[in-house]
């Protein structure tokens, strides 16, 4: 069965500080995706990335950067300068990289991030 | 276009009642799904369908049912609502086939809170 695993279940930094959110995640398939939503405190969820277990290439978008790595199951999240905006539950998912299932995720339990001033 | 919408925003029920969520797409997308969303447990998957007229079981099925007669509508029923029932209620929607650059992540509603009392 898979897991994933967010073991920071909150994170509070001051503004501009750098702060990374841990995802391990457990899987018996050998293709598969890994995904980072956010919610934000009016709940929606908004899509952030989604990475194929083929490509291990990290991936930095403005502040944000991914650091995936297949050796210890991790798709770590990184902000750097966070901003109050960035203040957010983040939600670390995976799913079998198969037609019909690959929209099946599951997810992780969140990461609630906590900005201040 | 306007996506995945859920109807209603907000619902209280009585233990014993009945009632129907709603979810529509207007995206043709084939796969369609519904998540709870509960603190500290992330989301969970109820059930999801793979086109109209195919249902089948997430990870916490038990006291709901879903039906798909048309490929836009996802309904989500409860029979007898419990306490346990209180949650978050999110209908989700993507295109089958896996993902690729060209085709898109799961499309989120902005989901229904469910109060039983």
């Amino acid at each position: 069965a898979q897991k994933v695993t967010q073991a920071q279940t909150e994170i509070s930094v001051v503004e501009k500080e750098d702060v990374t959110l841990d995802c391990v995640y457990e899987t018996r398939d050998t293709t598969y995706y890994l995904f980072w939503y956010k919610q934000p405190p009016s709940g929606e969820l908004v899509f952030l990335i989604r990475r194929n277990s083929f490509d291990e290439q990290n991936e930095i978008s403005g502040r944000y950067s991914w650091n995936f790595q297949k050796s210890t199951s991790s798709f770590n999240f990184t902000i750097t300068a966070s901003q109050v905006v960035d203040s957010a539950v983040y939600f670390c998912a995976l799913s079998e990289a198969t037609t019909g299932t690959a929209s099946k995720l599951t997810f992780g339990t969140g990461t609630r991030l906590q900005v201040t001033l | 276009n306007a996506g995945v919408t859920q109807t209603p925003k907000f619902q209280v029920l009585k233990t014993g009642q009945s009632m129907t969520l709603q979810c529509a797409q207007d995206m043709n997308h084939e796969y369609m799904s519904w998540y709870r969303q509960d603190p500290g447990m992330g989301l969970r998957l109820i059930h999801y369908s793979v086109g109209a007229g195919i249902t089948d079981q997430g990870e916490v099925p038990n006291g709901y049912n879903v039906s798909r007669s048309t490929t836009e509508d996802f309904p989500l029923r409860l029979l007898s609502a419990a306490p346990s029932q209180t949650s978050v209620y999110f209908c989700a929607s993507s295109y089958l086939g896996g993902f690729t650059p060209y085709n898109s992540p799961l499309h989120f509603g902005n989901g229904t809170r469910l109060t039983v009392t």
